[in-house]
């Protein structure tokens, strides 16, 4: 079973057309949950960290929320230049290691 | 300032040999740890360094191995390479490791013929 589970696999947007992206998880002892947007053959590029429940962050078009067992990356009024996979990411308690466990993403196009 | 910088960009080997990627972290950050992203997937953690000490390891066999040196840079070594080895190799710094924000260097391309 995995244990971050990102929904829509793949999502297409009107410029515009606002969306929200899922990232739910199964891990006990929530330590931190990250979102990155990634571009094609290049690395991840850091966007927001939650730590706890109700927390919100965000920045220019994107907003950033999470409950206890799962966190929304919501887009308003995307461009073209939004087009990317978002991957989401926790590190937890129990897991004998501190390195991040990564959903498998969220490719999202932007049409003009 | 210098984000993450990994070498080389991109690598070619074939099966069977041995690789040593390298990872330079941003100034000041004190841990490293290195991911491996085949296509279609998410990263998969590998290792975690913080002061020259591995802190954590992932579900990968013996043939990975890794260390970090004195000035914070490191190394990735694989041996006996297998064609399941081809993928995206990901660096990646933080102050402290952890749960603390990682950011990601560009990447080495591995292709295993």
């Amino acid at each position: 079973e995995d244990q971050v589970t990102q929904s829509p696999e793949a999502l297409r947007l009107q410029e515009g057309e606002s969306s929200s992206l899922n990232c739910s998880y199964t891990v006990s002892g929530l330590r931190g949950l990250f979102w990155y947007r990634q571009d094609p053959g290049k690395g991840p590029e850091f966007l927001f960290t939650l730590y706890s429940a109700g927390e919100e962050k965000e920045k220019e078009r994107l907003k950033a929320t999470l409950t206890k067992k799962e966190s929304f990356l919501h887009i308003t009024a995307p461009k073209p230049e939004d087009s990317a996979t978002y991957l989401c990411a926790v590190v937890y308690s129990g897991g004998g290691a501190d390195g991040l466990t990564f959903g498998k993403g969220t490719h999202l196009i932007i049409q003009p | 300032d210098a984000g993450v910088t990994q070498s080389p960009t991109h690598l070619i080997k074939t099966r069977g040999q041995q690789v040593t990627l390298r990872c330079s972290p941003i100034s000041g950050h004190k841990s490293v740890s290195w991911y491996q992203q085949v296509l279609g997937q998410g990263p998969q953690f590998i290792f975690q360094y913080y002061e020259k000490e591995e802190r954590g390891r992932g579900n990968f066999p013996d043939r990975f191995s890794a260390r970090q040196f004195p000035n914070y840079s490191s190394e990735l070594n694989v041996n006996a390479l297998l064609l399941g080895d081809s993928a995206l190799y990901l660096c990646a710094s933080s102050w402290t490791g952890g749960s603390a924000e990682q950011f990601f260097g560009p990447g080495t391309r591995l292709t295993v013929l």
